[in-house]
């Protein structure tokens, strides 16, 4: 069960899109259509943003989209806010019935 | 309105045990797998353990090694975590979270605002 990884940190100006990738094995990531993305804005809990690789639950921006090539997930943050501003995690379902999250990134707004 | 509120977290020994609390209301309880997630300080989440709503089946990290116990009462719609044999590592925030009423329970929502455990001397 190790974590899945994802970069650090990703930056980008205001308006701009950004991509933060999250990559796993073929025993999660690569094996299932079952990523989801939360974000986490400090001293908050985490949102559900992203659920299924690329399916928006009702009420997040559709500034925010995923997608998944091979053990490789990815979430895309178009038009850039300075909201946005937060660490966003990856998780994912795995062959052992169990859950893993990405090693988290902080996205900054320039 | 869902909501999921924990307690029981707070200062403990090394070696010493904790019972994490999670009440649940605005849904259906008992038909929802449940999950308990931590964060270090400073560090990023890790998932701790799951239960499934009906069969009450469990599941947990492979990095517990049998110390942490997850159960639930659906009479009193609350989830629980039972943490034995408490390390310094165990240091964190955990948060209770709904998982998805999907086949297989997949991701998680919502989450509590979860409650802070110190294992220190």
């Amino acid at each position: 069960q190790s974590a899945l990884t994802q970069p650090a940190s990703v930056s980008g100006s205001p308006g701009q899109s950004i991509t933060i990738s999250c990559t796993g094995t073929s025993s999660d990531v690569g094996g299932y259509n079952y990523v989801s993305w939360y974000q986490q804005h400090p001293g908050k809990a985490p949102k559900f943003m992203i659920y299924d690789v690329s399916n928006r639950p009702s009420g997040v921006s559709n500034r925010f989209s995923g997608s998944k090539s091979g053990n490789t997930a990815s979430l895309t943050i178009s038009g850039l806010q300075a909201e946005d501003e937060a660490d966003y995690y990856c998780s994912s379902y795995t062959s052992s019935s169990t859950y893993v999250f990405g090693t988290g990134t902080k996205v900054t707004v320039l | 309105e869902v909501q999921l509120v924990e307690s029981g977290g707070g200062l403990v020994q090394p070696g010493g045990s904790l019972r994490l609390s999670c009440a649940a209301s605005g849904f259906t309880f008992s038909n929802s797998a449940m999950s308990w997630v931590r964060q270090a300080p400073g560090k990023g989440l890790e998932w701790v353990s799951a239960i499934s709503g009906s069969s009450g089946r469990t599941y947990y990290a492979d990095s517990l090694k049998g110390r942490f116990t997850i159960s639930r009462d659906n009479s009193k719609s609350t989830l629980y975590l039972q943490m034995n044999s408490l390390r310094a590592e165990d240091t964190a925030i955990y948060y209770c979270a709904k998982v998805a009423a999907a086949t297989p329970p997949r991701w998680f929502d919502p989450w509590g605002q979860g409650t802070l455990v110190t294992v220190s001397s």
